[in-house]
């Protein structure tokens, strides 16, 4: 158990809908990553918060969108779902949020849009 | 940009034989490097990580990794695979504060 925590484990909805993913990073940990775990993409950065405020993005699309609250859990928010959304979203959390350092990740979520 | 490779997309090994788990980066400044492993369903746990220093680092499970610059490898290693080990391992290299992964290795243990 790495001390990070996601829900919901499985997530079923329809193309055109929207949902929101949600993480608790590991207990003093400041930032926290989200990435995404397709078969075509393979494992893909999304985006990082840091106690509050947006440190980096990657390769996250418009629809997709992210906040990390007062009490660091962040969530992640993914609308106008299309087949091709269906995934694992990992959320990791990590110490630090500038140099580069080991990240915990969560059990994930596994999104399927039908 | 910074890559990282796995060439190799299946291993199978029998139990109690040895392991090795190939990595090659491509990072022009001095890499900070992982292997993450993934069993079916779970989500990724940390095996080692090389940030600087002795180039062979010790991880939990019975791993180990070199760190070869020369080479701009990082490959993972057991002497001994358990049928436990059967998973899919992944191989990462720190950009900024993202990690960059590889493709994933997946291993198939035989009893």
């Amino acid at each position: 158990d790495s001390g990070v925590t996601q829900t919901p484990k499985h997530l079923i909805t329809a193309t055109g809908q929207r949902v929101t993913l949600r993480c608790s990073p590991r207990s003093g940990d400041l930032s926290v990553y989200w990435y995404q775990q397709s078969l075509d993409q393979g494992l893909q950065f999304l985006i990082q918060y840091y106690n509050g405020e947006e440190r980096a993005k990657g390769n996250i699309l418009e629809r997709f969108s992210a906040q990390q609250f007062p009490d660091l859990h962040s969530e992640l928010n993914l609308s106008s779902l299309e087949l091709g959304d269906s995934a694992l979203y990992f959320c990791a959390s990590s110490v630090a949020g500038r140099k580069p350092n080991e990240q915990f990740f969560g059990p994930g979520t596994r999104l399927t849009v039908l | 940009a910074q890559s990282v490779t796995q060439p190799d997309i299946h291993i199978t090994v029998s139990e109690g034989a040895s392991l090795e788990l190939r990595c090659n980066y491509s990072y022009g400044a001095t890499p900070y490097l992982f292997w993450y492993v993934q069993s079916p369903g779970q989500g990724l746990q940390l095996l080692l990580k090389y940030f600087s220093g002795d180039t062979l680092v010790q991880g939990i499970k019975g791993f180990e990794a070199e760190f070869k610059r020369s080479q701009s490898s990082f490959n993972l290693r057991k002497p001994s695979v358990h049928w436990s080990d059967a998973a899919e391992y992944f191989c990462a290299v720190a950009r900024g504060n993202k990690l960059v992964f590889g493709a994933g290795t997946i291993l198939r243990v035989k009893s």
